[in-house]
């Protein structure tokens, strides 16, 4: 099993200021993903983490918007720049060991991120 | 694409009555997994059941169990003896067998106990 910390476990914000949430796994891991998930609402998936290269964006999401950094096999940030209160979500930190199918998918506990 | 439905955004259970949690999914794909997930109060997001679709037999898991229909796609979650801890969203998912592929998750149950 694994896992997952997230930092900050919620935070305020003003608009059009930018936070960045880290995750940190107990295990390497080969797949680190970060999802969304609006009040009431189910998780969408924003992007994939990468180690060593881009994330890889789902449609609707940009970079610019949601910017994520994988340093190594157990850690990534993602961004949330230029907030607005459309932002106000939790996002969580999930990750997986790449190999099997079958392999669980872990997740962490979420940042509740309110945009005022 | 692959979707994942869950039509009952709610539901209610007498404690230590029996819930079913209803879920139907759309694929062309053969070869996949389906999950149960609940996530209580607390966000933490927990796997509560898997199935994969090349298996007849029905996963089971303590007080939890599913009814997996492969040809009419319908992949329910059993909640026997209903506990006041199992208060939850409950979230059904789908993810291809390709290794590499994302999961797809419906809307969500809430689940409410009475005792």
């Amino acid at each position: 099993s694994a896992v997952i910390s997230q930092k900050p476990s919620r935070d305020i914000c003003q608009r059009g200021t930018s936070l960045t949430i880290q995750c940190q796994v107990d295990s390497q891991v080969t797949m680190m993903f970060w999802y969304r998930q609006q009040p009431g609402q189910s998780l969408t998936l924003i992007a994939t983490a990468n180690q060593g290269s881009e994330a890889t964006y789902e449609s609707g999401f940009v970079i610019d918007k949601f910017p994520i950094s994988r340093p190594n096999l157990t850690f990534s940030t993602l961004t949330v720049s230029n907030m607005s209160p459309e932002d106000s979500s939790i996002y969580l930190c999930s990750s997986r060991r790449k190999g099997l199918a079958s392999n669980e998918q872990f997740f962490g506990p979420g940042t509740r991120l309110t945009v005022l | 694409a692959q979707t994942v439905t869950q039509s009952q955004p709610e539901m209610s259970v007498q404690e230590a009555e029996t819930v079913t949690l209803s879920c139907t999914y759309d694929t062309s794909e053969s070869d996949y997994y389906l999950f149960w997930y609940k996530q209580p109060p607390s966000r933490q997001m927990i796997l509560v059941i898997r199935q994969e679709a090349y298996k007849q037999q029905n996963a089971t898991e303590n007080r939890f169990s599913v009814n997996f229909q492969k040809a009419a796609k319908s992949f329910s979650l059993k909640i026997s003896d209903s506990q006041l801890g199992d208060a939850a969203m409950y979230f059904c998912a789908y993810r291809s067998a390709n290794r590499d592929d994302k999961i797809i998750f419906g809307k969500g149950t809430r689940l409410h106990i009475l005792p």
